[in-house]
């Protein structure tokens, strides 16, 4: 099994672009998660889904967009970048949202908006 | 919005010193997760505690639940350069229709010189 995969690993924006972060599982998972991670600031909710085709906000969802299609897929969608929105961001995974279910993460994808 | 006070924010220290690393929160979580994350890697689960009052070991690491199920400890005995990290605690909400979401601590980061 790959796990948990993140494409691209860096990119580069202007302000206003737009672009999409994949994320793919291949265990199976129902639930997924997208965080974002800034300095002295941990890792910080931004959507989440519960199975396919099922997904809500999480703490910071504002500039960005989910869907998910599949069980396997879940892509986040940066509709205008913005310089606020320069980040590391991890997808997760996890088999459910039971509380003592591990989360398997991505290696995440180093985002820099000019 | 639940909050995860983690401190300290920095530890440095020399080979075969111990440490202490607190989580702490006014909120009360369904389980708590202790994370340990590497320079350009997603966080990896290192332990899940359940049960107030409830101790886990993992060779050289400690890590325990408070009575009120509100914060948790990460002990490391004899630390070692390989235990470099950024250690983060998360919790997951204690009920609602939440899903079971984590939130995270700020992060310590550890390390450990020869």
């Amino acid at each position: 099994n790959a796990g948990v995969t993140q494409t691209p690993k860096f990119q580069v924006l202007k302000t206003g672009q737009s672009m999409t972060l994949q994320c793919a599982q291949d265990m199976n998972h129902e639930y997924m998660s997208w965080y974002r991670q800034d300095p002295g600031m941990g890792l910080r909710l931004i959507h989440y889904s519960v199975g396919a085709g099922i997904t809500d906000q999480g703490e910071v969802p504002n500039g960005y967009n989910v869907s998910r299609s599949t069980t396997e897929d879940f892509p986040l969608r940066l509709l205008s970048a913005a310089p606020s929105q320069t980040s590391v961001y991890f997808c997760a995974s996890s088999y459910s949202p039971v509380y003592t279910d591990t989360q398997y993460f991505g290696p995440g994808t180093r985002l820099t908006v000019l | 919005t639940q909050l995860l006070e983690q401190s300290p924010q920095f530890l440095s220290i020399q080979e075969g010193e111990n440490l202490t690393v607190y989580c702490n929160s006014s909120s009360v979580f369904s389980s708590l997760q202790w994370y340990r994350q590497e320079p350009g890697e997603g966080p990896v689960l290192l332990v899940t505690v359940v049960t107030g009052g409830e101790v886990k070991k993992l060779k050289r690491l400690t890590f325990q639940f408070g009575d009120a199920r509100k914060d948790s400890s990460l002990h490391i005995t004899a630390a070692q350069p390989g235990d470099t990290g950024l250690y983060l605690c998360a919790g997951r909400d204690a009920g609602g229709t939440s899903y079971g979401k984590l939130t995270f601590g700020q992060g310590t980061i550890l390390t450990v010189h020869p």
